[in-house]
C-alpha cells in the first residue's frame, strides 16, 4: 500500500520562504505523477502544483505561480515544493497527493496526512 | 477554471437512509469525475473514480453516476462511519478543481 509522509511544515513570517518535503513507499515512485493539494483549517481542498513523473512537465495554481516550485527526486522517493514570498493566505495544512498515473491529471489514489503551514508575523 | 459546485452543503440523515449529493461542473468535462471523502481530523480518502469506478476496499453502497456536467454521489444505507465532508473534483483541464464539500451527519 501506498504510503506518503510529509514534512517540513512550521511558523513562517510573511516574506519569508520554505520547503515542504513528501517521502513515498510501498510504490514504485518514479511510475507516478505527484501533487500538492492545500486545505485551510476548516475550508475546502485547493490544488497548488502538480508535477509529471519525469519533470517534464509542471504546473501550478494562479494563486501560487511565480512563487512556489514544485520538484522530485525519484532516486529518493521524494517531492518537494519550495515556497518562496509566503503570505498570510498561503496559511494552510498541505497535502502530497500520489495520481493514479504516470501522467500529469487524473485521480489522487493515496493522500499524505498533511504539514501545517503557518504564516504570520 | 472550471467551476464545481456542490449541494447541498451539509446534510442530516438517519443510519440505513439513502443520501445524494449533486455536483454540478461549469462546462463540460466528460468522465474525468472523482470523489473523496474525509473524515474530522483525517486526511481525504479516494471513493469513486472517472464517474463511477469504486476504489479497491470502498463498500459497495457508494456509487456515482452522471455525465457532461451533472454527477451525483449516492450512499445506500448511510453507516455511522460515513460521517465527514465529501468532495468531488475534476481532472478534464487545469487547474484541477475541487467542490466546496458535502457534511454529512447522522440525525
Amino acid at each position: 500500500e501506498a504510503q506518503l509522509v510529509e514534512s517540513g511544515g512550521g511558523l513562517v513570517q510573511p516574506g519569508r520562504s520554505l520547503r515542504l518535503s513528501c517521502v513515498g513507499s510501498g510504490f514504485t515512485f518514479d511510475d507516478f505523477g505527484m501533487h500538492w493539494v492545500r486545505q485551510v483549517p476548516g475550508k475546502g481542498l485547493e490544488w497548488v502544483a502538480g508535477i509529471k513523473w519525469n519533470s517534464n512537465i509542471t504546473g501550478y495554481a494562479e494563486s501560487v505561480k511565480g512563487r512556489f516550485t514544485i520538484s522530485r527526486d525519484n532516486a529518493k522517493n521524494s517531492l518537494y515544493l519550495q515556497m518562496n514570498s509566503l503570505r498570510l493566505e498561503d496559511t494552510a495544512l498541505y497535502y502530497c497527493a500520489k495520481l493514479d498515473g504516470s501522467g500529469f491529471s487524473g485521480y489522487f489514489d493515496s493522500w499524505g496526512q498533511g504539514a501545517l503551514v503557518t504564516v504570520s508575523s | 477554471d472550471i467551476q464545481m459546485t456542490q449541494s447541498p452543503s451539509s446534510l442530516s440523515a438517519s443510519v440505513g437512509d439513502r443520501v445524494t449529493i449533486v455536483c454540478q461542473a461549469s462546462q463540460e468535462i466528460n468522465t474525468c469525475l472523482n470523489w473523496y471523502q474525509q473524515r474530522p481530523g483525517i486526511a481525504p480518502k479516494p471513493l469513486i473514480y472517472d464517474v463511477f469506478n469504486l476504489k479497491t476496499g470502498v463498500p459497495s453502497r457508494f456509487s456515482g453516476s452522471g455525465s457532461g456536467t451533472e454527477f451525483i454521489l449516492t450512499i445506500n444505507s448511510l453507516q455511522p462511519e460515513d460521517v465527514g465532508t465529501y468532495y468531488c473534483q475534476q481532472c478534464e483541464r487545469f487547474p484541477l478543481t475541487f467542490g466546496g464539500g458535502t457534511r454529512v451527519e447522522i440525525k
